[in-house]
């Protein structure tokens, strides 16, 4: 099976813009999920889907956002780029429940 | 205080010492992740975890429900161990979320 496939893996914006990134699950896997990684806050949860719908959604602005198609591929929308969003965004799937998570390589994110 | 505490932050051992990373959480949890991330950013699932005690190869993980402590132990180390190892715990049934530790960083030296 292929592994979590994010495209692009690497990305320069400038500040105001916006951007979407893409994120194929492992076959059967209807759970995916997105996370930010940056040097001082650590990783953090944005949001998860299943089944097309968002479950849980974490502490970010309304500027983050996401949505999950009808074959599981999902893409997170980030808005009117800051400087502070230049992080590595990761994306896990998981075939359900309390199943273990399986990650991407990442997309890494400069704002410019 | 972090809902997920990691010690040590950052760790150096020699080739073929055993070594322990520690995680302690103050939230009740469905289960615990140990994840590894090496350089260039790509996380690996190492093991998940709700009771007792897993192994493969040589790392063990085990986990004290009643105690909120998990630890990860690496026998006979070996310079490609060297990564940031992060714990994280698993909340919620449908709507899962992950919540993180900060990591520790591993280095060993041959």
């Amino acid at each position: 099976k292929a592994g979590v496939t994010q495209t692009p893996r690497y990305l320069i914006k400038t500040r105001g813009q916006q951007v979407t990134l893409s994120c194929s699950p492992i076959s059967g896997h209807r759970s995916v999920s997105w996370y930010q990684q940056t040097p001082g806050q650590g990783l953090q949860f944005l949001f998860e889907y299943f089944s097309e719908t968002q479950r849980n959604k974490g502490n970010f602005p309304g500027r983050f956002s996401g949505r999950q198609f009808s074959n599981s591929r999902s893409e997170m929308n980030v808005s009117t780029l800051e400087l502070g969003d230049s992080a590595l965004y990761l994306c896990a799937s998981r075939e359900g429940v309390n199943t273990e998570a399986f990650f991407g390589q990442g997309t890494r994110l400069t704002v410019v | 205080k972090n809902e997920v505490e990691q010690s040590p932050q950052n760790l150096t051992a020699q080739e073929g010492e055993f070594i322990t990373i520690n995680c302690s959480y103050s939230v009740g949890i469905s289960a615990l992740h140990w994840l590894q991330q090496h350089p260039g950013g790509g996380i690996v699932s190492l093991f998940m975890l709700s009771s007792g005690k897993k192994k493969h190869g040589r790392l063990i993980a085990t986990i004290n429900i009643q105690e909120k402590h998990s630890s990860l132990h690496i026998t006979a180390s070996h310079p490609r161990d060297s990564a940031v190892y992060i714990c994280a715990v698993g909340q919620g049934g449908s709507n899962y979320k992950l919540t993180f530790g900060k990591g520790t960083l591993l280095t060993v030296n041959p």
